[in-house]
């Protein structure tokens, strides 16, 4: 059974710093991962999907790596930004299940 | 491009009661697939449809059921509430089966008092 973590649970970073978040998964054999940020009270905003095949995807200041053989995938965010204070959670798919979400991790970039 | 979306927005409900949810997926979307969200458990899969079919379900009980219509929308019955059933469900899209990238609606707050 597929189980995913997410280290750490809460972050505060003051405007501007560079920040990695971190997504755990047991079994290596995934089909895909995706990182969403969720804001308070909202649905879920996909930022990025790596493909089985890939190690990284980027878009903008986010970037996110793929390691399956350790089973973890990181987000990098570049020069942090008030508006990216929200809960970004990392979803991982085998072949032939459903998407496994992590808990989560609260972001806060102060200005 | 319209995205996915989830009527109602809030709903109130006593124990006991039924409750109908409904989401509208993106135009050209044939999987739709619907998530419970609570602060303790956090998102769990509930099960998700293509093509009118039930293709996957998760660990909820009997009294949580869904169907897809014809033109991809879908509904989510939860019947004999119970204070527990206080969640925001999400719903979520995919464009076919084997397209990963899921797309999320803002979800209905289900509060059971």
């Amino acid at each position: 059974k597929q189980e995913v973590t997410q280290i750490p649970a809460a972050l505060s970073v003051p405007e501007g710093e560079n920040l990695v978040l971190n997504c755990s998964f047991t079994d290596s054999a995934i089909y895909n991962l995706q990182w969403f940020r969720q804001d308070p009270g909202k649905g879920l905003t996909s930022l990025l999907l790596i493909q089985s095949s890939q190690r990284e995807q980027t878009s903008g200041r986010l970037n996110a790596s793929l390691d399956k053989s350790s089973g973890r995938s990181t987000l990098y965010i570049a020069a942090s930004q008030p508006g990216d204070s929200a809960t970004y959670l990392c979803a991982v798919r085998n072949y032939g299940q459903n998407f496994v979400f992590g808990p989560g991790t609260r972001l806060s970039v102060l200005p | 491009k319209a995205g996915v979306t989830q009527t109602p927005r809030y709903l109130i409900k006593t124990r006991g009661q039924q409750v109908t949810l409904s989401c509208s997926p993106i135009s050209g979307h044939r999987s739709v697939s619907w998530y419970q969200q609570t602060p303790g458990q956090g998102l769990q899969f509930l099960f998700e449809y293509f093509s009118e079919t039930q293709r996957n379900k998760g660990n909820f009980p009997g009294r949580f059921s869904g169907r897809q219509f014809s033109n991809s929308r879908s509904e989510m019955n939860v019947s004999t509430l119970e204070l527990g059933d206080s969640a925001l469900y999400l719903c979520a899209s995919r464009k076919i089966e084997q397209t990963p990238e899921l797309h999320f609606g803002n979800g209905t707050r289900l509060t059971v008092t």
